[in-house]
């Protein structure tokens, strides 16, 4: 069974600085999906950003880019010039080829500060 | 488009009944899984559904069922409820594996 690791329960950053959220999956799969959920308070699960493990070219969307390393199972996420929406719970996501399963992390809680 | 819309959004049962819970995807979306959410077992996947067919289920009790309509609107339903089944329950829809819609969810306590 796959399971997907987030050791930062918690996590704060300054408005418009830079915070990075770490993810660590474990699985025998080769081919997989990677995700970034963010889940504000009002519990709506929002899907930020993912990654195709066959691509080596790391994901980006604006300011979400994430650090995907395969090898170390290795799957950050960066957040670049932090906006107070951003505060919300942040889950890393597998789904592996039994499909359409999304096997979550326990999440990290971001909190963005004036 | 619409979203992925669930209802009810709140609900209060009493142990030993039983719920149902709806879930109707995005237009054009015929695939749709179910999300557990709660505080000390984290997301945890249901089941999923595909014209009208389970494709996938997670490891829960056989309490927890499931269905899918020819409109690709889906049904969950809890039977003999228990305490822990307490949870904010997740209806997720799709085009592509890889593209899950999520709607607000369904909001269960159970006294």
């Amino acid at each position: 069974a796959q399971t997907v690791t987030q050791s930062q329960p918690e996590m704060s950053v300054q408005e418009a600085e830079t915070v990075t959220l770490s993810c660590t999956y474990d699985t025998s799969e080769s081919n997989y999906y990677l995700f970034w959920y963010k889940q504000p308070p009002s519990r709506q699960m929002i899907l930020v950003i993912r990654q195709e493990a066959y691509k080596q070219q790391n994901a980006t969307e604006n300011r979400f880019s994430v650090n995907f390393q395969k090898a170390a199972k290795s799957f950050s996420l960066k957040i670049s010039d932090s906006q107070l929406g951003d505060t919300a719970m942040y889950f890393c996501a597998f789904m592996g080829n039994s499909g359409y399963a999304l096997n979550f992390g326990k999440g990290t809680s971001l909190l963005v500060t004036p | 488009k619409a979203g992925v819309t669930q209802t009810p959004r709140y609900l209060i049962k009493t142990r030993g009944q039983q719920v149902t819970l709806s879930c109707s995807p995005i237009s054009g979306h015929r695939s749709v899984s179910w999300y557990q959410q709660t505080p000390g077992q984290g997301l945890q996947f249901l089941f999923e559904y595909f014209s009208e067919t389970q494709r996938n289920k997670g490891n829960f009790p056989g309490r927890f069922s499931g269905r899918q309509f020819s409109n690709s609107r889906s049904e969950m339903n809890v039977s003999t409820l228990e305490l822990g089944d307490s949870a904010l329950y997740l209806c997720a829809s799709s085009l592509a594996a890889y593209e899950q819609y999520f709607g607000p969810g369904t909001r269960l306590t159970v006294t």
